[in-house]
């Protein structure tokens, strides 16, 4: 079955940068574009991004463009999250997912999700 | 777009919960829903307005049209009591994947 596995939490100083990977199977992995959404404590979905892992081709919610990096590696059917410049409202829990068909709009496995606590 | 989603939604055990996700001319967009319990990541109960992943109950069903679409939830169970959330892909709009703001089902 199709399996999203993310890394563990993370603790981080405001200024600094949090990489969040996520790790696939159970698919063929450049089939599908993977998504990045976070949800802030008590509040709902943020979608931030999403990489096509054939092309490398990217695509970034403006909000977040210029501070938010997603890449991939094709060899080991993972994506990285990686967000820099961090400050307190960057605390969420971050999710990657699946696009749930092809070229559909919607998504379809999610991970666990990855606490990110951004403290001094 | 902008969706609105009512805050709160109360229901008895098998009665029937609807779930409403409001925007101008929404019934023009695929509308996807998604269930998330507390603690745990969003599930995909209900795609394309009113299309049903494998493994949900035939419980959940959805539809769309005008500037409404609904989630509905008929003989809700204690286990239905989760957060939903609406969510739509608009080309016009930053960010194109656009949530709405989500609804508490509680189940009395």
């Amino acid at each position: 079955q199709v399996q999203l596995v993310q890394s563990g939490s993370e603790v981080k100083k405001p200024g600094a940068s949090v990489r969040v990977s996520c790790k696939t199977s159970g698919y063929i992995f450049t089939d599908y574009q993977i998504h990045w959404v976070r949800q802030a404590p008590g509040e709902g979905l943020e979608w931030m991004g999403w990489i096509n892992p054939k092309s490398g081709d990217t695509n970034y919610a403006e909000k977040f463009r210029g501070r938010v990096t997603v890449t991939r590696d094709t060899s080991i059917n993972t994506v990285y999250m990686d967000l820099s410049s961090l400050h307190s409202d960057d605390t969420a829990v971050y999710y990657c997912a699946k696009e749930g068909g092809h070229n559909k709009d919607y998504f379809d496995p999610w991970g666990l999700g990855t606490q990110v606590t951004v403290s001094s | 777009s902008v969706l609105t989603q009512p805050p709160s939604v109360s229901v008895a055990p098998g009665e029937t919960a609807r779930i409403t996700c409001g925007a101008d001319n929404i019934g023009n967009e695929n509308v996807h829903w998604y269930q998330q319990k507390p603690g745990q990541a969003p599930v995909l109960v209900v795609y394309d307005d009113s299309d049903r992943p494998s493994g949900i109950p035939e419980r959940f069903s959805g539809s769309n049209s005008g500037n409404m679409a609904t989630l509905t939830i008929t003989r809700v169970e204690a286990g239905d009591e989760a957060d939903y959330y609406c969510q739509v892909w608009d080309t016009r709009s930053d960010p194109n994947y656009v949530f709405g703001p989500g609804t508490t089902v509680t189940v009395l």
